[in-house]
């Protein structure tokens, strides 16, 4: 099936720096979604966005819709060491039907040294 | 508290040996959802309920059913597993389509 293209596949950083990582596509999508998964459990929804070129936050996490639809951005500042886990990104479009499937990343693995 | 709750957590089974992984859900969403997460294959979408008595296959569907008799619950029934079934298992759920979903905790199936 198809996913996207999620990079990088894996950061190791400092606590203390940003991260920035993104999803992009070759198709259109009308709603782009991060999660984020810690060892043990299930995925946890961070930011929502609906809007082409929308910027949304929560807390140090900030995302972006990307204009041409086909992108978006989580960037995370001042990292910390609870920041670590598998950030997933994915995309829905609404098709004629029920089922608006979200197309998943293969997401990015984020370890912090304290 | 909000939360979907998945049963068994950890499940070492055989081949061919029938079961139920339950899925309840305590926020009366009318939309859920299995997936099975795999390394280098990341999460993938078996079968999915949009109300009671309405479900449809997802992308992986093959060796698995799945039932809506009530709204709260969404049961994955593996009737003969096999080593290819060897998973992490989430359900989930969700008030409407947005894609905004609540994961359970997972269900982690060995088929040996």
């Amino acid at each position: 099936g198809q996913q996207l293209n999620q990079s990088p596949q894996s950061m190791f950083i400092q606590e203390g720096e940003d991260v920035s990582m993104n999803c992009t596509s070759s198709s259109i999508f009308n709603t782009w979604l991060w999660y984020k998964q810690e060892p043990g459990e299930g995925p946890v929804l961070l930011i929502a966005l609906y809007k082409a070129g929308e910027l949304t936050s929560n807390g140090r996490l900030t995302a972006q819709f990307g204009i041409t639809r086909k992108d978006s951005f989580l960037n995370i500042s001042a990292s910390i060491p609870s920041d670590v886990g598998i950030y997933f990104c994915a995309g829905q479009r609404y098709p004629v039907g029920n089922n608006r499937k979200l197309i998943w990343g293969l997401g990015t693995s984020l370890a912090v040294n304290p | 508290e909000a939360q979907v709750t998945q049963n068994p957590r950890y499940l070492i089974t055989v081949t061919g040996k029938k079961l139920t992984v339950t899925c309840s859900q305590n926020m009366n969403h009318e939309y859920m959802s299995w997936y099975r997460q795999d390394p280098g294959l990341g999460l993938r979408q078996i079968y999915y309920s949009m109300n009671v008595e309405v479900t449809d296959k997802g992308d992986v569907p093959e060796g698995y059913k799945v039932s809506r008799k009530e709204k709260r619950n969404f049961p994955l029934i593996l009737e003969s597993p096999s080593p290819n079934q060897t998973s992490l298992y989430f359900c989930a759920s969700s008030p409407d389509t947005t894609g905004e979903l609540f994961f359970g905790e997972g269900s982690r199936l060995t088929v040996l």
